[in-house]
């Protein structure tokens, strides 16, 4: 079973628009949750990251924001840009050795 | 540069003949883990390795073997590959002391088993 869920499997935003991507979790010992990004033909790289004991992160245009109660958090892209145009996914962690990927989402940004 | 290096990129093999794919990292890294890329699916942990000598299984570890001997060295052994293992591979690598450290990946393997 997948246990991070990410919705949706892909998306399409007008430039200069907000992307948004949702991601759930269930086993509370998860202490790390990165978001990484990946471009055709290559590895998947990290975007942004946070830790459990924060609501939100933010980076340049990039924001985590994380709800513990609800055990969900989500990546917000600011103003897109169609070099943002990549798969995106979200992860969890335990002790920084095993980690749960979600499905991914397709991200394009038309100009 | 820093780098993850995997080899080789492309493969296509048959069932039952075994192979294996290389993975090395010039950064120091104590951690190195192994994952493959499905459609639909996400990546999946296959291995992973705290350091040297110590490696343990993740989500997705059947039909596949890891050794590490060294520092810089990760390989993925298929010892009788199956039509199921045709997948996209990535290595990766952090530095261990940092829990939540970031993760540095590989460009991928793509590897066929017909």
């Amino acid at each position: 079973q997948q246990q991070v869920k990410q919705s949706p499997q892909s998306l399409i935003v007008q430039k200069g628009g907000i992307s948004i991507i949702n991601c759930a979790y269930e086993n509370t010992a998860f202490d790390y949750f990165p978001w990484y990004q990946q471009f055709p033909g290559k590895g998947p790289a990290l975007l942004i990251a946070i830790r459990p004991d924060v609501s939100e992160k933010k980076e340049g245009r990039f924001t985590i924001s994380f709800n513990k109660s609800a055990k969900q958090f989500s990546l917000h892209i600011m103003d897109s840009q169609p070099g943002d145009s990549a798969t995106y996914f979200c992860a969890a962690s335990m002790s920084g050795n095993q980690f749960y990927f979600g499905t991914g989402t397709s991200l394009t940004v038309i100009p | 540069e820093a780098q993850v290096t995997q080899n080789p990129r492309y493969l296509i093999t048959v069932t039952g003949k075994k192979l294996t794919v290389t993975c090395s990292q010039n950064m120091n890294h104590e951690y190195m883990s192994w994952y493959r890329q499905d459609p639909g699916l996400g990546l999946r942990q296959i291995y992973y390795s705290m350091n040297v000598e110590v490696t343990d299984k993740g989500d997705v570890p059947e039909g596949y073997k890891v050794s590490r001997k060294e520092k810089r060295n990760f390989p993925l052994i298929l010892e009788s590959p199956s039509p199921n293992q045709t997948s996209l591979y990535f290595c990766a690598s952090k530095a261990s002391r940092i829990q939540s450290g970031e993760l540095f990946f590989g460009e991928g393997s793509r590897l066929t088993v017909l």
